[in-house]
């Protein structure tokens, strides 16, 4: 069946300092990817997403590209900064037709000043 | 607000009792889901609607649980004879479909302990 796979966590890092979480997954047809983010007592946000191969979705800063070939929707940030501490979650939805979204595990992210 | 809502927050219950959730969607959103999400991992779908009709239910879903969109507008998830499993964040989501263009927007959750 459909699966995502993320790094583990957690992640701390320094301000400023670059971000990446790595996501892979396993999913028959050309699925789309969503990477959403929970911050602390708030619910699941879209950050961002791509619906084919090649497709960079981009968001706040975070961008991430949708690797056909290495099955990978890796999130990255350039710079990151305290607000950016959250719990972040690979997602996959199979076809415009299928309606459920497939969630990693998350990756709590923590961003020292 | 025009967000979606959950009620209550937070649900103690002890082992063997009912309990049930409410989702207020999005209004104008056709589409709701529900997920349950246990600590450490991500959510994991239950089932959906397409307005009143509920399309497609997880194998998570064992029969003490039932969910019910009676108007196509709110929903409801009920369960029966609470066990200490069941505890978990129970989320619930909506979304417009819209010729293959969803964004589904998630409630803060409803969190269960059963004790």
């Amino acid at each position: 069946g459909d699966s995502v796979t993320q790094m583990e966590g957690p992640v701390t890092l320094s301000e400023e300092a670059f971000l990446t979480i790595n996501c892979t997954y396993t999913a028959t047809g050309y699925p789309s990817l969503f990477w959403y983010v929970q911050y602390p007592g708030e619910g699941l946000q879209l950050l961002l997403k791509a619906t084919k191969a090649d497709d960079k979705g981009s968001n706040k800063g975070f961008e991430a590209t949708y690797r056909k070939e290495t099955t990978s929707f890796h999130l990255e940030k350039g710079s990151v900064q305290v607000s950016d501490s959250a719990v972040y979650f690979c997602a996959l939805r199979r076809g415009q037709g299928a309606q459920k979204l497939v969630f990693g595990q998350g990756t709590r992210l923590t961003i020292n000043p | 607000d025009t967000g979606v809502s959950q009620n209550p927050r937070h649900k103690i219950t002890k082992r063997g009792q009912n309990v049930t959730f409410r989702c207020d969607p999005i209004s104008e959103h056709n589409r709701l889901y529900w997920y349950r999400q246990t600590l450490g991992q991500g959510p994991e779908f239950l089932t959906y609607f397409q307005n009143e009709a509920q399309l497609e239910k997880s194998r998570l879903l064992s029969d003490r649980f039932s969910a019910e969109r009676p108007k196509g507008s709110f929903s409801t998830l009920e369960i029966q004879r609470t066990e200490q499993g069941d505890s978990a964040m129970y989320l619930c989501a909506s979304s417009l479909e819209n010729r293959g263009n969803t964004e589904a927007f998630f409630g803060q959750g409803t969190r269960l302990t059963v004790v």
